[in-house]
């Protein structure tokens, strides 16, 4: 198995700009996380899905992050307009939740840094 | 919601040393997991391990979940054992709570 997949492994942009990460779970997981990691908060649960439906996204700092599953083997999480203070690493993780838990299996992460 | 403590916050080690690191929840937890992150930020699951004990090589973890603690323990530690080491619980239907990390270095 692969593993869990983010694209790109680096990005950088400038304020304002609109900034897509990209993330494949395991197959055969169904829930997908999404976190931040910054030296000051450590990491943060910002979204996560159950069977490509959103459950809880209170951890999305603002309105001008967006994340989305149109299906099983993909998802996005979309920050527009990005600002420095964004800057962080990026990390999806997924799993298989229910009679048969498994155990939690992060991507490599995606560093993002907005000047 | 449930805390998750881990000390020590930092540990420093000479290479062949010994070490255990501890993990403490304020709840009954239904999943517990350790966490690796190595120098080059990726996070590598470790064990999976609600209650019992499991190893696998020099690591081994025991949860003792009626006294809410788990512990890892390194045996004969290496210069690549170094990184931050995180253990994450889940009570009830909240997904996976992080605690701050152990920040281990191994000097050779």
């Amino acid at each position: 198995d692969a593993g869990v997949i983010q694209s790109p492994r680096h990005e950088v942009t400038e304020m304002g700009q609109e900034v897509t990460l990209r993330c494949k779970p395991i197959s055969g997981h169904n829930s997908l996380f999404w976190y931040r990691q910054t030296m000051m908060r450590g990491l943060e649960l910002l979204i996560y899905f159950n069977n490509n439906v959103p459950i809880d996204d209170s951890g999305m700092p603002e309105d001008r992050f967006s994340a989305k599953m149109p299906n099983a083997s993909f998802s996005t999480l979309k920050i527009q307009p990005s600002e420095p203070r964004d800057s962080a690493v990026y990390f999806c993780a997924s799993s298989l939740v229910g009679e048969a838990n498994s155990p939690l299996h992060f991507g490599n992460g995606t560093r993002l840094t907005v000047t | 919601g449930i805390q998750v403590e881990q000390s020590p916050p930092d540990l420093i080690l000479q290479e062949g040393a010994n070490s255990t690191l501890r993990c403490n929840f304020s709840d009954s937890v239904n999943n517990l997991q350790w966490f690796h992150q190595n120098p080059w930020g990726q996070l590598i699951n470790l064990f999976y391990i609600p209650s019992g004990t499991k190893q696998n090589g020099r690591l081994s973890a025991t949860t003792v979940a009626t006294e809410r603690y788990s512990l890892l323990y390194i045996s004969s530690s290496q210069t690549t054992d170094s990184g931050v080491y995180f253990c994450a619980v889940v009570s009830g239907n909240t997904p996976l709570v992080f605690g701050k990390g152990t920040r281990l270095s191994v000097i050779a």
